[in-house]
């Protein structure tokens, strides 16, 4: 199955800044997935990311505020703007993987002060 | 998307065989059942994966009866280390034609010594 790296792990922000998350694959994928995991809660999907068009966003979630690149077939980046103590979650990339369903990032642990 | 069912939580004793069951009633008939283990602090793991009948690897088997309206996870002799949210999600298999996942709450596993 496929390798992600994401990064950052972890970070701590402060109010009104974004950060950037990048998710990098080890091979070529057309569709990645960009998840947020609220503290003790499921994981509830933000946007689908294929490369060469614009993320299609979920119910409840914009453009403005997650702004998604997709450059290649092999990296994405989640940019989460305007950050509020609300944004503090997890944040996870996945891609889709025909032998074994779908592979997930460790995830970046974002806490907003 | 089928949504599914299955129990908040379970505790079991190490060696102790675990079932857990989901529940997924509207089900489609291109629909594939796979199961995700999710640790803290990582993201979900592929567990197993199956369309009907039995499924069996060196982690786990899945039981999905004819109508397919559910399904059991079951894991031989836990340890400790299975301690973890077990999510059951219904969907297409993967690969680039894929939709996403809708995650429920998933099932918080406690294996107890």
């Amino acid at each position: 199955s496929a390798v992600i790296s994401q990064k950052p792990s972890r970070d701590i922000c402060q109010r009104g800044t974004s950060l950037t998350i990048q998710c990098q694959v080890d091979s070529q994928v057309t569709m990645m997935f960009w998840y947020r995991q609220q503290p003790g809660q499921s994981l509830t999907l933000i946007a689908t990311a294929n490369q060469g068009s614009e993320a299609t966003y979920e119910s409840g979630f914009v453009i403005d505020k997650f702004p998604i690149s997709r450059p290649n077939l092999t990296f994405s980046t989640l940019t989460v703007s305007n950050l509020s103590p609300e944004d503090s979650s997890i944040y996870l990339c996945s891609v889709s993987d025909r032998a074994d369903g779908y592979t997930f990032g460790s995830g970046t642990r974002l806490t907003v002060v | 998307l089928a949504k599914t069912t299955q129990p908040i939580s379970m505790d079991s004793y190490e060696g102790q065989e675990v079932n857990i069951t989901c529940s997924h009633n509207n089900i489609a008939t291109n629909d594939y059942i796979t199961w995700y283990q999710q640790f803290p602090s990582q993201g979900p793991r592929f567990i197993i994966q199956g369309y009907k009948t039995k499924v069996t690897n060196e982690v786990a088997s899945l039981f999905i009866p004819a109508d397919r309206k559910s399904s059991t996870l079951s894991l031989p002799r836990v340890s400790l280390s299975d301690t973890a949210v077990y999510y059951c999600l219904v969907g297409d298999k993967g690969g680039d034609y894929g939709q996403n996942f809708v995650f429920g709450p998933g099932t918080r596993l406690s294996v107890l010594p």
